[in-house]
C-alpha cells in the first residue's frame, strides 16, 4: 500500500515548455486534490476532483489544467509554463465524507526558468 | 466562504518549552477541524482532528488541541517541545462541503 505517490519528484523547465505531473493513490479514494506551496503562502489550492470524470477549479487555476480518467490518478498539467508556477506541488486524496482525512503524497519540486 | 488564520508565522523555542500555535477561522456552522505538520523535505501528516464530542483532541506525539467553538479558535498545544518538532503546522478548517481551507502555516523551531 504505497498511499499517494507523485511523478517526477524534481523537474527544471524552461520558460513555454509544457508537463504533466501524475498523482496516483492506491486507497480507492473517490477525492482527490492539487495544491501549490509557496514561501509564507501555505497550501493554495489548483484543482480537484470529486470522483472519476469529474474536476473543479480551486483557488488558484489559472495556467494548469487537470485530469481524472481514472480513479486512482489525477493529472495536473502546466500548457507553458511560468516562472510564476516555480513552487512545490502537493496531491493530496481523501475519501469524500464527512470525516474525511486528507493523505498526501511527497510532492514534486518545479523550477521554472 | 471560510478562512484559516495563523497568526504565528514563524515560532523559536527552547527544547522543553511550551508551545502554543493559534488557529481562528471565519465560518458559523458545523465545522471539521485538522492540525497538519510538515518535517523538513516530508510531505503533510495529520497531527490530529476534530469532528464532533470532546473539543479537547490528542494528537500524535504528544500535542493537543482545543476546539473553543465561542473564539472560532483551534488552538494546537504541546507542554513540552523537542528538537524533533521543528517543522511546518498548518491548521485547516472544513465547512460546509468536502473540501478544505488551510491556513498559511506556522513554521516552528526548536533548538537544543
Amino acid at each position: 500500500n504505497a498511499g499517494v505517490t507523485q511523478t517526477p519528484k524534481f523537474r527544471v523547465l524552461k520558460t513555454g515548455q509544457s508537463m504533466t505531473l501524475l498523482c496516483a493513490q492506491d486507497m480507492n479514494h473517490e477525492y482527490m486534490y492539487w495544491y501549490r506551496q509557496d514561501p509564507g503562502m501555505g497550501l493554495r489550492l489548483i484543482h480537484y476532483s470529486v470522483g472519476e470524470g469529474t474536476t473543479a477549479k480551486g483557488e488558484v487555476p489559472d495556467g494548469y489544467n487537470v485530469s481524472r480518467l481514472k480513479k486512482q490518478n489525477f493529472l495536473l498539467g502546466l500548457e507553458s509554463a511560468a516562472p510564476s508556477q516555480t513552487s512545490v506541488y502537493f496531491c493530496a486524496s481523501g475519501q469524500g465524507n464527512d470525516q474525511e482525512t486528507q493523505y498526501f503524497g511527497p510532492g514534486t519540486r518545479l523550477l521554472v526558468l | 466562504a471560510q478562512s484559516v488564520s495563523q497568526h504565528n508565522h514563524h515560532v523559536i523555542l527552547s527544547e522543553a518549552a511550551s508551545l502554543e500555535l493559534g488557529c481562528n477561522y471565519s465560518y458559523g456552522g458545523t465545522v471539521n477541524l485538522f492540525w497538519y505538520v510538515q518535517y523538513p523535505g516530508q510531505h503533510l501528516q495529520l497531527l490530529l482532528k476534530y469532528f464532533s464530542g470532546d473539543p479537547l483532541v490528542k494528537g500524535i506525539k504528544g500535542f493537543e488541541a482545543e476546539f473553543i467553538k465561542s473564539k472560532f479558535s483551534f488552538n494546537l498545544r504541546k507542554p513540552s517541545v523537542q528538537w524533533s518538532d521543528t517543522a511546518e503546522y498548518f491548521c485547516a478548517v472544513r465547512a460546509g462541503s468536502y473540501i478544505p481551507t488551510f491556513g498559511r502555516g506556522t513554521s516552528l523551531i526548536v533548538h537544543p
